[in-house]
């Protein structure tokens, strides 16, 4: 099963831009690439969904180019309560079946 | 809150026991998802099942298995538990969908499980 990766750490300070990028060479072609931000012993939280471009909600947007083999996340402006876990999830085919993968995650710390 | 309910909240049990984890998923919502997340594996997708039917399977271990009831409530029934089963157990649920595989999941708050 091919792997979803994701850069293990990230520092940043507060008031900056975040972009964290997910590579998943192996994503099936109807699926949709979706993030999540996980605290300690919480469930993983929805941040953002997109399928091909660029999309944008009022917490991030998302930036997928053509072949959709990564993707990037990006928070503007991040604050302290921004210090968490992110995560791509995308499905991919394996063994003619279709599976969901979590990436690696990526922990962002943000400093003062 | 996001609407995913999972009972228990914390287990502890013993090598060679069985447990079952219950999951109740936002109302309206159809599919249901099975995550294990471990300290050195992230997070790893079990199963999921739509309307009751097995949809997608992941790297899920012969030892477990799961269902979906008519009233859409899941379990994940774990047995021969070994130490390496000791892990966060997340349940999550999506909206139906039509057309592609666009799935916004809401994840349940977990169950601890700590094989001793």
């Amino acid at each position: 099963l091919a792997k979803t990766t994701q850069p293990i750490s990230m520092d940043s300070y507060e008031g900056q831009e975040v972009n964290i990028t997910c590579s998943h060479n192996n994503i099936a072609t109807n699926d949709y690439i979706t993030w999540y931000q996980q605290f300690p012993s919480q469930g993983p939280r929805f941040i953002i969904q997109g399928y091909k471009t660029k999309v944008t909600n009022e917490v991030a947007s998302l930036f997928i180019p053509a072949d959709r083999k990564s993707s990037t996340l990006s928070l503007p402006r991040v604050s302290l309560s921004d210090t968490a876990v992110y995560y791509c999830l995308v499905g991919v085919m394996d063994t003619g079946r279709r599976a969901l993968t979590f990436g690696s995650g990526t922990r962002l710390q943000v400093q003062p | 809150d996001s609407g995913v309910t999972q009972t228990p909240k914390h287990l502890i049990t013993a090598t060679g026991q069985r447990v079952t984890l219950r999951c109740s998923p936002r109302s309206g919502d159809l599919s249901v998802y099975w995550y294990q997340q471990s300290l050195d594996q992230g997070l790893q997708f079990l199963i999921q099942y739509y309307n009751g039917e097995e949809r997608a399977k992941g790297n899920i271990l012969e030892r477990f298995s799961a269902q979906q009831f008519p009233d859409l409530h899941s379990e994940l029934n774990l047995s021969s538990l070994e130490l390496g089963d000791s892990a966060l157990y997340f349940c999550a649920s999506s909206p139906p969908f039509f057309g592609g595989d666009q799935e916004t999941q809401y994840f349940g708050p977990g169950t601890r499980l700590l094989v001793l």
